[in-house]
């Protein structure tokens, strides 16, 4: 069975530090990777994706890939009340993604 | 469009009727997906769909689920006979090839009462 796993959280950071979400998968084919946002009754939306060894930044998130032991994380600099959601995990085979269960965030004025 | 656009946004049903939930993906999106999410859940597959090529059903509940995709564009989810676990938000992603970037639309809250 093809998992990914994330921390459930809920973690909490105060405005303007950094934000550290953890992921692992299962399976060694994995392709592809993807950090998703969703805020409460919203979809999923989109905010990082990488495909090979080592980081990858865009603003004020990195994500940073290692597929030896099958890790992926994501960071978040300068955190902001804006940023608190819950943060999703998604490893793709091909066919489909694989979602983790979320890791709640929430920023703290 | 400029993303995936899905209707209706909520649907009520009377548990036994049947319902039809549309997805449009992004132009020129090849690979479309159908996931859903129970309240405070996580997603669950339900199919992809990639050009012509079959679709992977393997997620799929129940034979009381199926789907279709007109063109390699629109696609359609149908749920027979609703019963009261259907209740979930339906969720539909595309993306420009397979194992690339996906984007969601905003979903279909459906309610079985």
């Amino acid at each position: 069975q093809k998992e990914v796993e994330q921390n459930s959280g809920p973690l909490s950071v105060p405005e303007g530090a950094i934000a550290s979400l953890n992921c692992t998968y299962s399976d060694r084919g994995s392709q592809s990777f993807f950090w998703y946002r969703q805020y409460s009754g919203k979809s999923p939306e989109l905010i990082m994706s990488i495909y090979s060894n080592g980081d990858k930044e865009d603003g004020r998130f990195t994500a940073q890939l290692n597929k030896a032991s099958q890790y992926v994380s994501l960071l978040i600099r300068d955190s902001q009340p804006s940023d608190s959601a819950t943060y999703l995990c998604a490893v793709s085979t091909g066919n489909q993604f694989y979602f983790g269960t979320g890791t709640s965030l929430t920023v703290i004025p | 469009g400029a993303g995936v656009s899905q209707s209706p946004s909520n649907k009520v049903t009377e548990k036994g009727k049947d319902v039809e939930l549309r997805c449009d993906p992004i132009s020129g999106h090849t690979a479309l997906y159908w996931y859903r999410q129970s309240l405070g859940q996580g997603l669950e597959f339900l199919i992809y769909f990639q050009g012509n090529s079959a679709p992977d059903k393997s997620g799929l509940p129940s034979d009381r689920f199926s789907a279709e995709r007109t063109g390699g564009s629109v696609s359609t989810l149908t749920i027979q006979r609703t019963q009261q676990e259907d209740s979930a938000v339906y969720l539909c992603a595309s993306s420009f090839r397979e194992a690339g970037e996906a984007f969601f639309g905003q979903g279909t809250r459906l309610t079985v009462v």
